[in-house]
């Protein structure tokens, strides 16, 4: 089955560190672009980062560059998510999607920052 | 940043209306834009890609169209399974930003 599981989200407090992961399955992996996108309670989407096929390549948006980190295993078929220094507007789902154009989608990780 | 919005923000329909959104992006984009569904407490389910290529499996009741600056996507005959919000997404340049979403109430 072509699928996307996340996993690694739960509660932490202010200024702490999460690592997100993305299992694979089902299709040539290392042959797609996969990226982070989130979803705070109650509002839209928001891309976060994405990585190429090789992991040479890594873009952010501005608000979590230089705090969070991207990466890929290909012999594991996963794709990581490393959050550190996490603010109470990073609160969301968190959910991992494959391509440019967001083909696949994971079921969604919950991440709360809160005290 | 490559700015999206979509019109209207909500929209009330009946069965078998036939229900077009409207996403305009802030620069020419081409034809790098995806549309999605999203339902309550669910993921977002991919509909549309490249404008107007429609992801697998997915009914032909959705169509897209567009190029540049102005998009749409149509559902043809509105069904109760399709009580959702669409977003639409550019992924011409970074960073990739998505549509604050319209809201289809049946």
């Amino acid at each position: 089955e072509v699928q996307l599981v996340e996993s690694g989200g739960g509660l932490v407090q202010p200024g702490g560190s999460l690592r997100l992961s993305c299992a694979a399955s089902g299709f040539t992996f290392s042959s797609y672009w996969m990226s982070w996108v989130r979803q705070a309670p109650g509002k839209g989407l928001e891309w976060v980062a994405n990585i190429n096929e090789d992991g040479g390549r890594k873009n952010y948006v501005d608000s979590v560059r230089g705090r969070f980190t991207i990466s890929r295993d290909n012999a594991e078929n996963s794709v990581y998510l490393q959050m550190d220094s996490l603010r109470a507007e990073d609160t969301a789902v968190y959910y991992c999607a494959r391509g440019g154009s967001h083909s696949l989608w994971g079921q969604g990780t919950l991440v709360t920052v809160s005290s | 940043d490559i700015q999206m919005t979509q019109s209207p923000s909500s929209l009330s329909a009946s069965v078998g209306d036939r229900v077009t959104i409207t996403c305009r992006a802030s620069q020419g984009i081409s034809n790098y834009l995806a549309w999605f569904q999203q339902k309550p407490g669910k993921a977002p389910k991919p509909l549309i890609y490249g404008a107007s290529s429609l992801q697998s499996g997915v009914p032909s009741k959705f169509s897209g169209s567009g190029s540049g600056t102005e998009f749409t996507l149509t559902i043809s005959s509105l069904q109760p399974e399709d009580f959702a919000t669409y977003y639409c997404q550019h992924y011409n340049s970074y960073p990739l930003t998505f549509g604050p979403g319209t809201t289809v109430d049946i």
